[in-house]
């Protein structure tokens, strides 16, 4: 069974430019999540979606900040303008129901900002 | 708040060497609790995890149980490889807690021939 995919790996950008990250959750996943990871700490929410609605998205910046999970499937993160102290790594996961408290990560993606 | 408190890293042993790495925790409900690794340039995986007081997980020689008196989930393996060498976070999550994991800071673990 494949896992959580994202893409791009890393992402290196100037300031104030634009970036986008995408994940595709395992095969049959309703809940899907955004984490942050600042480096030396542990993950933190960002967004939580129930097919296609966000259902937690309180502690996403709404006004850099911004998901969409079109079709209750793949789902993308964006930052407009980026700041150079989102750089990080930003992690998707996923997991089978709401109720289902495991979660599976995707690899993250690596974001730089110069 | 729910918080988890992990010991601190790195921490560095002698292949095959007992390991331990504590995580306390407190939490507002009855939470389930687990250890996901991180590998250098991987995302989280998870290792193993307990739902409730007295529950042991085990995964790859790894085991953790769940203690609600000392409300702790200290990880275990008996003896380490250096293929163990990773991150490993500690984490739980509530019931009606709208599937948040709230993560501990992570401890690296170095294992050396």
């Amino acid at each position: 069974e494949a896992g959580v995919v994202q893409s791009p790996r890393y992402k290196i950008i100037e300031k104030k430019q634009p970036v986008a990250f995408w994940c595709n959750p395992i095969s049959g996943h309703n809940t899907l999540y955004w984490y942050l990871q600042n480096l030396g700490q542990g993950p933190e929410l960002l967004i939580r979606y129930e097919n296609e609605e966000a259902v937690d998205d309180s502690q996403l910046p709404k006004d850099r900040f911004s998901a969409e999970r079109l079709k209750g499937v793949d789902s993308t993160l964006k930052i407009q303008p980026a700041e150079l102290g989102d750089s990080a790594v930003y992690l998707c996961a996923s997991s089978l129901l709401a109720g289902e408290h495991t979660q599976y990560f995707g690899p993250g993606t690596r974001l730089t900002v110069l | 708040g729910n918080s988890v408190t992990q010991m601190e890293g790195p921490v560095t042993l002698s292949e095959e060497a007992f390991l331990t790495i504590n995580c306390t925790y407190t939490a507002t409900g009855y939470p389930s609790l687990f250890w996901y690794v991180q590998y250098p340039g991987e995302g989280l995986q998870l290792l193993l995890k307990a739902t409730k007081a007295d529950d042991k997980g085990s995964n790859k020689g790894f085991e953790a149980t769940y203690r609600k008196e000392t409300t702790s989930f200290h990880l275990e393996k008996g003896s380490v490889q250096v293929s163990d060498s990773a991150v490993y976070f500690c984490a739980l999550i509530l019931t009606g807690g709208g599937n948040k994991l709230t993560f501990g800071t992570g401890t690296q673990l170095k294992v050396e021939l």
